[in-house]
């Protein structure tokens, strides 16, 4: 099966400028999620749908990050405007979770933003 | 709020020494664990996990995790590790209706 796809793979921006991450979960996954991870540091999740809404974004700067996955499929991530802290590596993944129960999270590659 | 520790940031070892990394988490309830790996270049795949049962749980290529709800402990082990495993590993804790919290990863270096 396709695994998670992302895009861009790389993007490099001036603080203060916007950008948009894309995201396409594997056929069928109903989760999505976005993960930040800074250089050294853990996966930290910044917000996680099911289906078209919104389960947990209690970690997601929502002065400056927004997300969404308007028909429960693809999803796009926005910073808008980017810090020099932002700088990071943006993971999408997903998994079947239909209901309470937890399933395994595939990964997509991953865009690695920078902040200059 | 729940948090994963691991105890090693870098780990260096010669081919077929015996590996053990360390992982412990603060949540008291029913949790859900995995030990997720990313090779070089590549993306995070998940190595093991543990939802219930048998506390020892083999993963793929070799490595094993136990489960000791006690010491809030599930340490990665692998008998003799190759210079392929190089790589950065996370440990995982979800617990039902909580988000995934990870750990800071422990980078191993297997020398060949």
């Amino acid at each position: 099966e396709a695994g998670v796809a992302q895009s861009p793979r790389y993007k490099i921006i001036e603080k203060r400028q916007s950008v948009a991450f894309w995201c396409n979960p594997i056929s069928g996954h109903a989760t999505l999620y976005w993960y930040q991870q800074i250089l050294g540091q853990g996966p930290k999740l910044l917000i996680q749908f099911q289906n078209n809404g919104v389960v947990d974004d209690s970690q997601l700067p929502k002065d400056r990050f927004s997300a969404e996955r308007l028909k429960g499929v693809d999803s796009t991530l926005k910073i808008q405007p980017a810090k020099l802290e932002d700088s990071a590596v943006y993971l999408c993944a997903s998994s079947y979770n239909r209901g309470p129960e937890v399933w395994e999270q595939y990964f997509g590659p991953g865009t690695r933003l920078t902040v200059t | 709020a729940q948090s994963v520790s691991q105890h090693n940031h870098h780990v260096i070892l010669s081919e077929a020494a015996s590996l053990e990394l360390g992982c412990n988490y603060s949540y008291g309830g029913t949790v859900n664990l995995f030990w997720y790996v990313q090779y070089p270049g590549q993306h995070l795949q998940l190595l093991l996990k543990y939802f219930s049962g048998d506390p020892l749980v083999k993963g793929i290529k070799g490595f094993e995790a136990e489960f000791i709800k006690s010491k809030f402990s599930f340490n990665l082990r692998k008998p003799s590790v190759q210079w392929s495993d190089t790589a950065e590993y996370f440990c995982a804790v979800n617990a039902p209706n909580n988000d995934m919290r990870f750990g800071a990863g422990t980078r191993l270096t297997v020398k060949p």
